[in-house]
C-alpha cells in the first residue's frame, strides 16, 4: 500500500528554473528518503533525511522534513533538461519495520530545454 | 565494483506460464528487496532477504510468487501460473545490511509482459 501522496503528479518547468515537488505520509517514519527514476527503470537514491533532521542539502537539491505535518519537500534548483525524470519518496520505518521503502506515487518533472 | 543486475531486462509470457527473474546484488551486499511496480498499484514492497533468509514476505501478493536467495548472493523470484495483472517492472535492490540508513541500490528491473 502506498505511504505518500506526491503533489504535484506532473510538473513542467523550463531550464533553469526551480522544481518544487512535495510528498505527504500517514504513519510515524524513522526516515525519508527521495528517489529519481528514467525511463520507467532503475530507481536512483539522490537523499535521505532523518526524522529528527528538518533540512538537508546535496548540490543542487534541498529537503525539508516537518514531521508535525507528516511533510516533506524537494526543491531542485537551476534544473537542466537532464533532471526530467519521475520523483519518488519513500518511507522507512514506524511500522516496525527499518528496512522496508514505502513509496509515494511520484512526480513526473519535465524541464524544457 | 558493478550495481546491482537482474536478468532478462524483458520478459514477455503467455498467461499460465511460469517465470523466474535474477537478481545479482552488490557483492558484499547482505540485504536484498524485491518490489514491483505497476501502473495500478505504483511502487510495492514485495519481499526482503536478509543472508539467506526471508524474515519478511508479507509483501508477495499470491502464493503464485516465491523467491529465494542462495549463498548470500544471487536471488530469484519466481511467478506461477502467471496472470495478466502480474504484469509490470520487477525491481531488485541490496543495501550493506538491513539498518534504517542503509541506502537500498536498486538494479535497472525487468519488464515482465503477460499476454
Amino acid at each position: 500500500s502506498q505511504q505518500g501522496e506526491e503533489d504535484p503528479q506532473a510538473l513542467s518547468i523550463q531550464e533553469g528554473e526551480n522544481a518544487t515537488m512535495n510528498c505527504s505520509y500517514k504513519t510515524s517514519i524513522n526516515n525519508l528518503q527521495w528517489y529519481r527514476q528514467n525511463s520507467g527503470r532503475g530507481l536512483v537514491h539522490l537523499i535521505l533525511i532523518r526524522s529528527n533532521e528538518r533540512e538537508k542539502h546535496s548540490g543542487r537539491l534541498r529537503v525539508t522534513l516537518d514531521t508535525s505535518k507528516k511533510s516533506s519537500s524537494l526543491l531542485i534548483t537551476a534544473s537542466r533538461a537532464a533532471d526530467t525524470a519521475s520523483y519518488f519518496c519513500a518511507t522507512v520505518g514506524g511500522g516496525g519495520s527499518n528496512y522496508k521503502l514505502t513509496f509515494g506515487k511520484g512526480t513526473l518533472l519535465t524541464v524544457n530545454p | 565494483g558493478a550495481g546491482v543486475s537482474q536478468s532478462p531486462s524483458n520478459k514477455v509470457t503467455e498467461k499460465g506460464k511460469d517465470v523466474e527473474l535474477r537478481c545479482d546484488p552488490i557483492s558484499g551486499h547482505t540485504a536484498l528487496y524485491w518490489y514491483r511496480q505497476s501502473l495500478g498499484q505504483g511502487l510495492e514492497f514485495l519481499i526482503y532477504f536478509q543472508g539467506n533468509s526471508a524474515p519478511d514476505k508479507s509483501g508477495l501478493p499470491s502464493d503464485r510468487f516465491s523467491a529465494e536467495r542462495t549463498g548470500g548472493s544471487v536471488s530469484t523470484l519466481t511467478i506461477q501460473r502467471t496472470q495478466q495483472e502480474d504484469s509490470a517492472v520487477y525491481l531488485c535492490a541490496s543495501s550493506l545490511g538491513s539498518y534504517a540508513y542503509n541506502e537500498q541500490f536498486f538494479g535497472p528491473g525487468t519488464r515482465l509482459t503477460v499476454l
